[in-house]
């Protein structure tokens, strides 16, 4: 079946840290790809998302990138801010059905220090 | 209204009580997802409504869950005899298109089990 893993979390970094949080995913159609994240005391939102191989998508200074070869939709960010503590969610979702379900990962818990 | 809103925002009841969950979408979408966040654990689905009706209920973990949506607007979510590991926050989302995989969450309703 349709699964995501993400790393363990949590992730604690300086201010203007270079940031990777690592996503695998199992899927037995051809998936779209996301990022949410949620800030403290807010509901999950749309980060960023990619439809089809080789796709980046970006937001916010976040991109991903989707590898087909490598199962892979890694989020990364160059220069992280405190702003940008929250917990981010790898998910996926099979273009070939018709009811939208999304498959989450466990999210991974960032902590940026100034 | 202008997000999603769950109520009650936090429950605690005991150990064979029944629970009800309110979710009230974005005007407009028909849409409507439910999913539960349990500690350490990522989002599991629960059900999915489109309109009135519920195409996938695939994720409801026990007979004593169920769901249903009124005036294609309001969702209420019953746990019958509750038990202590139905404890985790209940989060719903809705959207206008599953397709474009991006839904809107509410902040969640956290039920606590004694």
């Amino acid at each position: 079946g349709d699964s995501v893993t993400q790393m363990e979390g949590p992730v604690t970094l300086s201010e203007e840290a270079f940031l990777t949080i690592n996503c695998t995913y199992t899927a037995t159609g051809y998936p779209s790809l996301f990022w949410y994240v949620q800030y403290p005391g807010e509901g999950l939102q749309l980060l960023l998302k990619a439809t089809k191989a080789d796709d980046k998508g970006s937001n916010k200074g976040f991109e991903a990138t989707y590898r087909k070869e490598t199962t892979s939709f890694h989020l990364e960010k160059g220069s992280v801010q405190v702003s940008d503590s929250a917990v981010y969610f790898c998910a996926l979702r099979d273009r070939g059905s018709t009811l939208g379900r999304l498959y989450f990962g466990r999210g991974t818990q960032l902590t940026v220090w100034p | 209204g202008a997000g999603v809103s769950q109520s009650p925002s936090n429950k605690v009841t005991e150990k064979g009580k029944d629970v009800e969950l309110r979710c009230d979408p974005i005007s407009g979408h028909t849409a409507l997802y439910w999913y539960r966040q349990s500690l350490g654990q990522g989002l599991e689905f629960l059900i999915y409504f489109q309109g009135n009706s519920a195409p996938d209920k695939s994720g409801l973990p026990s007979d004593r869950f169920s769901a249903e949506r009124t005036g294609g607007s309001v969702s209420t979510l019953t746990i019958q005899r509750t038990q202590q590991e139905d404890s985790a926050v209940y989060l719903c989302a809705s959207t206008t298109d599953p397709g474009t995989g991006e839904l809107f969450f509410g902040e969640g309703s956290r039920l606590t089990v004694l």
